[in-house]
């Protein structure tokens, strides 16, 4: 079955600092891989995604993530965090067999002044 | 570009009356439109796929009875929580792919609709 793990609830993380979410994954063939940001109570905001190509991919907010294929992971990294980044982080797949979107439990990034 | 909007942002209502919810993509037409359930502090809960012009796939769990979905256009979708009760209180999320273009792996998102059910 395919799935997503975000291992870590909570990620703290000074300003200024990188941050690295983690995500791991497990689906069978070629994995759609994607990140969205989620504020309070507002829908989620697409950051990136991993189709083919470069397996660094840059996104919006100066994020990126790199796919992984052999560690089966897409991790979300920022070099330089912002208190603005605070916000609860998804990491998602798209399940080849049913075309829909299967989520991680999130991870809430807190970015400390 | 790629914006879902949706409408109302927040709704109050009794028990026993019905609420719509609208979503729209703005600036691209969407062949497929999703509608999540999210409860605090949890992941989003798919309950339905939408195609235009075709009936909804509703999710194992998930009345179809009471929870209407109609997608009546390329840009607009609209969920139908039916006499609502309390336990239906949520907030309900949509989004839509688009039918072309460089955008269409993607879902995007609207920005919720908390339903409170007095």
């Amino acid at each position: 079955a395919q799935s997503v793990a975000q291992p870590e609830d909570q990620v703290n993380v000074a300003e200024g600092n990188p941050l690295t979410v983690k995500c791991t994954y497990s689906v069978s063939g070629n994995p759609y891989l994607f990140w969205y940001v989620q504020y309070p109570n507002r829908g989620l905001q697409f950051l990136l995604k991993y189709i083919t190509g470069d397996n660094l991919v840059k996104g919006s907010y100066g994020f990126e993530a790199e796919f992984n294929k052999s560690q089966t992971s897409f991790h979300l990294k920022k070099p330089s965090a912002l208190v603005s980044d605070s916000a609860l982080y998804f990491c998602a797949v798209r399940d080849p067999n049913t075309d829909k979107l299967i989520f991680g439990t999130g991870t809430r990034l807190q970015v400390f002044p | 570009g790629a914006v879902v909007s949706q409408h109302p942002s927040w709704v109050i209502c009794k028990s026993g009356t019905s609420v719509k919810i609208e979503c729209r993509s703005l600036d691209f037409q969407a062949t497929t439109m999703f509608w999540y359930r999210q409860f605090p502090k949890q992941s989003l809960m798919l309950m339905a796929t939408s195609n235009e012009g075709s009936k909804a796939t509703y999710e194992q769990g998930v009345e179809k009875d009471k929870f209407l979905i109609n997608h009546a256009s390329l840009t607009l979708s609209t969920l139908t929580v039916t006499s609502a009760h309390p336990e239906d209180s949520s907030f309900y999320i949509c989004s839509a792919r688009a039918l072309s273009g460089s955008i269409t792996d993607t879902q995007y998102f609207g920005p919720g609709t908390r339903l409170t059910v007095l």
